[in-house]
């Protein structure tokens, strides 16, 4: 696609149950983020993958969040039992040249956990 | 591990003025600088980017500033526009490891 796709763009969810993410990055892209942004904060790294080197997972905030990505394709995020205060967008981005190149973020999944 | 810092938190010009972002960081392997904007609602996206072996880049109205020695950069944006009003995040890295991003500094232009 012409860029990154993410979905659901909304998501309400009650608290305890799971939810999944996902994110389709731009062909050929390699590198593929997930990071958090609370409401008026900054991005808070989650998760990386690049190519088929083991995933960096140091940002994940707790072993309810977890990440997959199938080769350089799709990736999706599942949050398990869900908290009121995981409550945030979830942005992916996806990356030709990994770190040190231009970042291409998706629209964001908005997810609100009653 | 990196610290970035991003001054000022807020800042408020009027239109047609010019703006200055500084953002500072610690780790001295750092070598690549962006600057990414935020427009309420919508993703950031990347408006300019510099490298370790450049001093100084510029896009039309905008300009990045580096010092290394000095650990930080600027973002500078001259002949401010309503449109320029967003949230600005500087993010330095290396090419081992991810971009560090800093907390973000919301400009308002003023009419």
């Amino acid at each position: 696609g012409a860029g990154v796709s993410q979905s659901p763009s909304n998501k309400v969810t009650e608290k305890g149950k799971d939810v999944e993410l996902r994110c389709d990055p731009i062909s050929g892209h390699t590198a593929l983020y997930w990071y958090r942004q609370r409401l008026g904060q900054g991005l808070e790294f989650l998760i990386y993958f690049q190519g088929n080197s083991a995933p960096d997972k140091s940002g994940l905030p707790s072993d309810r969040f977890s990440a997959e990505r199938t080769g350089e394709s799709v990736s999706t995020l599942t949050i398990q039992r869900t908290q009121q205060e995981d409550s945030a967008v979830y942005l992916c981005a996806s990356s030709l040249a990994g770190v040190a190149g231009e970042l291409f973020f998706g629209e964001g999944s908005r997810l609100t956990v009653l | 591990g990196e610290n970035v810092e991003q001054h000022p938190s807020t800042l408020s010009v009027q239109e047609g003025d010019s703006a200055v972002i500084k953002c500072t960081y610690s780790d001295s392997a750092s070598n690549y600088f962006p600057w990414y904007k935020q427009e309420l609602g919508k993703r950031p996206q990347l408006i300019i980017d510099i490298r370790s072996n450049v001093g100084e880049k510029k896009d039309q109205r905008i300009a990045v500033t580096l010092n290394k020695t000095a650990k930080h950069f600027s973002l500078h944006i001259t002949e401010t526009q309503p449109e320029d009003s967003a949230v600005y995040f500087c993010a330095p890295g290396d090419s081992n490891y991810q971009l560090i991003w800093g907390a973000g500094t919301k400009l308002i232009i003023k009419p």
